[in-house]
């Protein structure tokens, strides 16, 4: 029972564009929401995070959008660049003893 | 400066051998974890140690034994090694448990023939 889906398995933008990366999950409990960029061969990274008290989040060239009511979040990316170029995991927790839950992943390809 | 440490990065061995793989942190952080990405690419966790304390233990056959002989060390210890048992193995850590970021290892790719 996939708690957290990632539905697009793979996204190509061109270089310049904006990549969005969608999220939704079917656990109400959740109220903390964090995106992971790997690159091949490396362990996952954490890029950002935004909590249920939230709608947004910035940092730079990320944006996680959050709407709780729809159970659903989305990371954009602008503009996107090659180096951008990775498989990005959604990932979530509720408060109390949930261990993170992740998608399984979307490989974003940035084509210059 | 790893901050979150494990080795081997590449394992392969034998059906029915026993293999350990390590990991250390120097975040000072409380928690430690173990992940495995199977084949489906599902990251799904294993194990979760806080101060050292085992706190999550999911549905892992038992000739996985993780053991944390401090807060910063978390190794992962596997029995009889099976063909399923091939996937990549993630260490992470992350201060206070569950619910916070975690930062993750380089991972550790197991095979098994």
């Amino acid at each position: 029972d996939q708690q957290v889906k990632q539905n697009s398995p793979s996204l190509s933008v061109q270089e310049g564009r904006i990549s969005i990366l969608n999220c939704d999950y079917t656990n109400s409990m959740f109220d903390y929401f964090l995106w992971y960029k790997k690159y091949p061969a490396e362990g996952p990274t954490f890029l950002i995070s935004i909590s249920s008290i939230k709608d947004k989040n910035e940092d730079g060239r990320f944006t996680v959008f959050l709407n709780k009511s729809a159970k659903h979040l989305s990371l954009h990316i602008v503009p996107s660049q090659p180096g951008d170029s990775a498989v990005y995991f959604c990932a979530a927790s509720g408060s109390g003893n949930t261990p993170l839950v992740f998608g399984k992943g979307t490989r974003l390809s940035v084509i210059a | 400066d790893t901050a979150v440490s494990q080795t081997p990065k590449y394992l392969v061995t034998q059906m029915g051998n026993d293999k350990s793989i390590k990991c250390e942190q120097n975040l000072g952080h409380d928690t430690m974890y173990w992940y495995k990405q199977d084949s489906k690419k599902f990251l799904k966790i294993m194990f979760s140690y806080n101060n050292k304390e085992l706190i999550i233990n999911e549905t892992v056959p038992n000739r996985f034994s993780p053991k944390s002989p401090d807060k910063a060390h978390l190794n992962l210890h596997i029995n009889s090694l099976e063909l399923g048992d091939s996937a990549v193995y993630f260490c992470a850590s992350s201060q206070g448990h569950l619910g916070n970021t975690i930062y993750f290892g380089e991972g550790s790719w197991l095979t098994v023939v």
